[in-house]
């Protein structure tokens, strides 16, 4: 069975530093995507970055990175330069199997500090 | 502008009154799905549909229902909506299988 662990519930950063959002997956499909959203506190889902089990080089997208280790299971996100405006939930996502179904985990609550 | 409309945004209602939540993508979307989202769980898929009149059950679709009689419109069905169904709902849409999800605004359910 497909598994999203989001093992961080909540983070501190302070503006302008870099922080590292943790994500681990389970899969037994040899092709599967990965996926990274934000929510802010308005409610509405944000797509941020994306990465295919078959790409062989981390996505990158602005300030948002995705660090890839297909070996140990890991989709770490990582933003670079926090701005205020990042404090939001974030969850990590995965589509995989017969049925393409889009699986989430708990989220990490990130908290952006002055 | 492409999105994913659903309506309401809000809604409070009493147990067992039959309500329906609507959701319409403008993209063309082959693939559409409900979750369902709780303080501590993430969100949970309820329903999806890969096409027109083909539907599927999520992890959780006990109390739900959905249809897909037209492409661009996937509504979710609460037949007798209970305490337990208070949630955050979003529907989105996607293109195929390694492509992102478009979500929907949200709808804000409470049943009391």
């Amino acid at each position: 069975a497909q598994k999203i662990t989001q093992t961080q519930p909540g983070m501190f950063v302070q503006e302008k530093e870099a922080v590292t959002l943790d994500c681990t997956y389970d899969t037994s499909d040899p092709s599967y995507g990965l996926f990274w959203y934000k929510q802010p506190s308005s409610g509405e889902m944000i797509f941020l970055i994306y990465q295919g089990s078959y790409d062989q080089q981390n996505a990158t997208e602005g300030r948002y990175s995705l660090n890839f280790q297909k070996a140990r299971k890991s989709a770490n996100l990582v933003i670079s330069a926090s701005q205020l405006g990042d404090s939001a939930m974030y969850f990590c996502a995965m589509r995989g199997g017969l049925a393409n179904k889009l699986i989430f985990g708990t989220g990490t609550l990130l908290a952006v500090q002055p | 502008e492409a999105q994913v409309t659903q309506n309401p945004r809000y809604l409070i209602t009493v147990t067992g009154k039959k309500l329906t939540v609507t959701c319409s993508q403008n993209m063309n979307h082959e693939y559409m799905s409900w979750y369902r989202q709780d303080p501590g769980l993430g969100l949970r898929q309820i329903y999806y549909s890969m096409n027109v009149e083909v539907t599927d059950k999520g992890d959780v679709p006990e109390g739900y229902k959905v249809s897909r009689k037209e492409k661009r419109n996937f509504p979710l069905i609460l037949e007798s909506p209970s305490p337990n169904q208070t949630s955050l709902y979003f529907c989105a849409s996607s293109k195929g299988a390694n492509t992102e999800a478009f979500f929907g605004q949200g709808t804000r359910l409470t049943v009391v």
